[in-house]
């Protein structure tokens, strides 16, 4: 199976922080990637998909890239709204498999 | 617009079976793989399968074979994983999502099972 080991597990910053967030795949050469952002009780909700692509209507202060296995999640300036829990999720492959997690707090 | 409907909880005893539910809306049910995935409390996530509602063709993970059983019935556009032999360690949220060309891009808001007596 192709694990994604996502880090940090938590992170707390200020509004107007830039925050990066990390998946690395254990194996794959073509990774599909997705990054999904999931509040409290809330089902999870596409943010971006295809490793660097925003989906409509995600605020363009998020972005994703991509070197190799390394995929990066990046919020350029920290909003309120935006305290959640984010995870990567890896859709070539079966069994499909999910990072565990970054938890975003304010400081 | 495309949604995907869940009951909120549902609470089975030890031993038992459970089937839960996702009713699609807004697309054509039968052109899109739908997934499962289990999250417990405070963990990530983790897939269960996937099925094709046109086909009927499943994929598993290994983890779940023998435990989820994953159907469809499209005259009600209506997914389902039938959960056996529920022990604590069952006792998840559930969601149904669909997989579009995007990758998982509608999720259900999840179902809460518990497992107690």
């Amino acid at each position: 199976d192709v694990q994604m080991i996502q880090s940090p597990s938590s992170l707390s910053a200020s509004l107007g922080d830039i925050v990066t967030m990390t998946c690395q795949a254990s194996q794959g050469t073509s990774i599909n990637l997705n990054w999904f952002q999931q509040k409290p009780g809330k089902a999870p909700k596409l943010l971006i998909y295809g490793a660097s692509n925003l989906e409509d209507g995600v605020p363009s202060r998020f972005s994703g890239s991509r070197y190799g296995t390394d995929f990066t999640l990046t919020i350029s300036s920290l909003e309120d709204e935006d305290m959640a829990t984010y995870f990567c999720l890896q859709h070539s492959y079966l069994p499909l498999t999910f990072g565990a997690g970054t938890k975003l707090e304010l400081k | 617009q495309v949604q995907l409907q869940q009951p909120g909880s549902v609470l089975v005893r030890p031993g038992a079976s459970v089937k839960l539910s996702c009713k699609a809306s807004g697309y054509t049910f039968t052109s899109s793989w739908m997934h499962w995935a289990k999250q417990r409390p405070g963990q990530g996530l983790e897939w269960i399968g996937e099925i094709h509602p046109n086909s009927g063709n499943t994929n598993y993970n290994e983890k779940f074979k023998g435990k989820a059983t994953l159907t469809v019935d499209t005259s009600s556009s209506t997914a389902y994983v039938d959960l056996s032999s529920l022990t604590s360690e069952d006792s998840a949220v559930y969601y149904c999502a669909r997989y579009g060309l995007l990758g998982l891009d509608y999720w259900g808001q999840g179902t809460t099972l518990t497992v107690s007596s």
